[in-house]
Formats: C-alpha cells, structure tokens, sequence
C-alpha cells in the first residue's frame, strides 16, 4: 500500500516570500504520479502542479515548482513570491500509474501568508 | 478544463433518513468517478470507486449498504448516505478522470449534516 506523509501541520510566512512545503511518500510502483492540490477556505480541490515519476526533471507552473527526488522518495513544493491568495490548505498526493487511479492523500499542510 | 459538478452543496437531514448526492462530469465521459470523505480538519479519505455498468469498489471498513453508489452513465454517479446517522456527519467530494488522464477533477463538495 502506498502512503503519503506531510510532517509540516501549519506554515506562516510572509507575503511575497518563498515557502517549501515538505512531502515525502512510500510505493513499491515503478509507475505513478505525484501531485499537489491546494484546498481553500471554499473547499474546492484545485490542482497546482503534477510530476510523473518517469520525468527527471521537476515540474514547474509559474510561482510553484517541486523538488522531485526519486531515489528519497520526496515530493516537496516551492512557492515563490507568495501572495495572499495562496493561502490555504496543501495536499501532496500519489497515483498508481495506468489510467483512472484513486488519490493517495497526505494530511495536509495549512499554508497562511501574511500581509 | 474538465468541469465535474457535485450537488448539493450543503445538506441537512434528519436521524435516520436518506440522502443522495450527485456527481456529474459536465464536458466529458467519466468511466471511474472516485468517492471521497473528509472530516473537519483532516484529509480526503477514499471511500469507493465508482466504476459505469459495474458495481463499486469500496475500500476496506466502508459499508456499502450503507454508502451505496450507483453510476448508471458515463457522466453521472450518485452515493446514497442510507439511513443517516449524526456520525455520518461530513464533507464528500467526489472526483472523476478524463480517459487516458492521469489528472483528477473534483466536484465542489458536498456538506453533509445529519441531526
């Protein structure tokens, strides 16, 4: 069974600064994807990036990119330039590769940026 | 973007009845809708995967008399709280894969209240 383990309960940083979320996991696939998914106040899942595990290279979406390490089994996001809007809770979060997988989530990382 | 519509949003029902929640892929098929719960505070914990023409795969400790799931087509699933309990009392977001994505799109989430 896979599991996904965020050991950052809260975060505060602020406003335009950059902040690293940690995410670490553990799968005996050779296949998968990882992802991170911002929950705001409206509860509304919304994906902020997503990394396959065949790609060597870390994926990046304007402000957000991860640290991809495969051999560690970590996933850690960095948010650069933070804004006000980011704040929210953060999920990291596994597929098995191949199709529709379910989501492994982690526990969550409350992210606030202060003014 | 894939768009997946989940209704009602927020629902309150009495001890003992039933309540069905519906989630429907707006611009695309879904052949696997996946089942989420969420209490306060926690992450999302996969409750079933809704598989169109088949039965559910429930994960274990689920009761599926009791979280009953039906997806008769390809752009809709529903999940049945029966006979509803205050402890069934939680957020349920559903999610559903474009085929051949990996990507996972969720519904808004429904606010489930049992008194």
């Amino acid at each position: 069974a896979q599991t996904v383990t965020q050991s950052q309960p809260e975060m505060s940083v602020q406003e335009a600064e950059t902040v690293t979320l940690s995410c670490t996991y553990d799968t005996s696939e050779s296949n998968y994807y990882l992802f991170w998914y911002k929950q705001p106040p409206s509860r509304q899942m919304i994906l902020v990036i997503r990394q396959e595990a065949y790609k060597q290279q870390n994926a990046t979406e304007n402000r957000f990119s991860v640290n991809f390490q495969k051999a560690a089994k970590s996933f850690s996001l960095k948010i650069s330039d933070s804004q006000l809007g980011d704040t929210a809770m953060y999920f990291c979060a596994f597929s098995a590769g191949g199709g529709a997988q379910k989501l492994v989530f982690g526990q969550g990382t409350r992210l606030t940026i202060n003014p | 973007g894939a768009v997946v519509s989940q209704h009602p949003s927020r629902v309150i029902c009495k001890s003992g009845t039933s309540v069905k929640i519906e989630c429907r892929s707006l611009d695309f098929q879904a052949t696997t809708m996946f089942w989420y719960r969420q209490f306060p505070k926690q992450s999302l914990m996969l409750m079933a995967t809704s598989n169109e023409g088949s039965k559910a795969t429930y994960e274990q400790g689920v009761e599926k008399d009791k979280f009953l799931i039906n997806h008769a087509s390809l752009t809709l699933s529903t999940l049945t709280v029966t006979s509803a309990h205050p402890e069934d009392s939680s957020f349920y977001i559903c999610s559903a894969n474009h085929r051949g994505l990996t990507e996972a799109f969720f519904g808004q989430g429904t606010r489930l209240t049992v008194v």
